[in-house]
């Protein structure tokens, strides 16, 4: 089945870790997001990718990194500098930027 | 500052019936706007889109209306079924669905009832 395929569900960190969360995907898309969702918020762009080995920030990239080695991977850490990291974050993928996103089922990440 | 507005939280629909789920905007240069649908533990998925050139684009059972004037956007869905029970986002673009550029709204849960 041709889907991304975010891990793990849930995540739980102690403050000042670093911390990966993985997204995958089997659709040969090009292009691939990151997003934030938050209780009382729109979803919100932290990084995307059109192409392997390029990547530009989002709206809300302070405190993440990312790296896009493989056209079907494109992790996201999450750094001690992210003030607030505890939220929902949803991986997507397109075949150009200007075609519709395919989401994961998220990872809910919970810093102690 | 919300940019787009789903002004209603919730939305309860009988099983048959016409769901209307609206959307409002602020930024008159949004030129292409989008729908997903999430059920619960998935991620968003991919409806419906319309371009500001058109004020109508329908797909089976799903039908956007855009009215640029009054700034507004709705989703209707006929006939409901119990299977469309999900939250709805709506989205906004200024440059032509460049996905770099979506501003989404908070969601609308809509639930389809038996």
């Amino acid at each position: 089945d041709g889907g991304i395929t975010q891990s793990p569900k849930y995540l739980f960190r102690k403050e000042g870790q670093n911390v990966t969360l993985s997204c995958e995907q089997n659709l040969n898309h090009d292009a691939m997001y990151w997003y934030r969702q938050d209780p009382g918020q729109g979803l919100r762009l932290i990084y995307y990718s059109q192409i392997v080995n390029d990547f530009q920030k989002g709206d809300i990239a302070e405190g993440y990194s990312v790296s896009r080695e493989k056209k079907e991977s494109f992790p996201l850490t999450v750094t001690s500098a992210q003030k607030n990291p505890t939220a929902f974050y949803l991986c997507a993928s397109s075949g150009s930027i200007y075609q519709p996103q395919h989401f994961g089922d998220g990872t809910r990440l919970s810093i102690l | 500052d919300q940019q787009v507005k789903q002004n209603s939280p919730s939305l309860s629909v009988q099983e048959g019936r016409i769901s209307i789920l609206n959307c409002d905007y602020t930024n008159s240069m949004f030129d292409y706007f989008l729908w997903y649908k999430k059920y619960p533990a998935e991620g968003p998925t991919f409806l419906i889109s319309i371009s500001s050139i058109k004020d109508k684009n329908e797909d089976g059972r799903f039908t956007v209306f855009l009215n640029k004037s009054a700034k507004h956007l709705s989703l209707h869905i006929v006939p409901s079924q119990p299977g469309d029970s999900a939250v709805y986002f709506c989205a906004a673009s200024d440059e032509a669905g460049n996905n770099r550029k979506l501003i989404w709204g908070l969601g609308t849960s809509l639930a389809v009832n038996p």
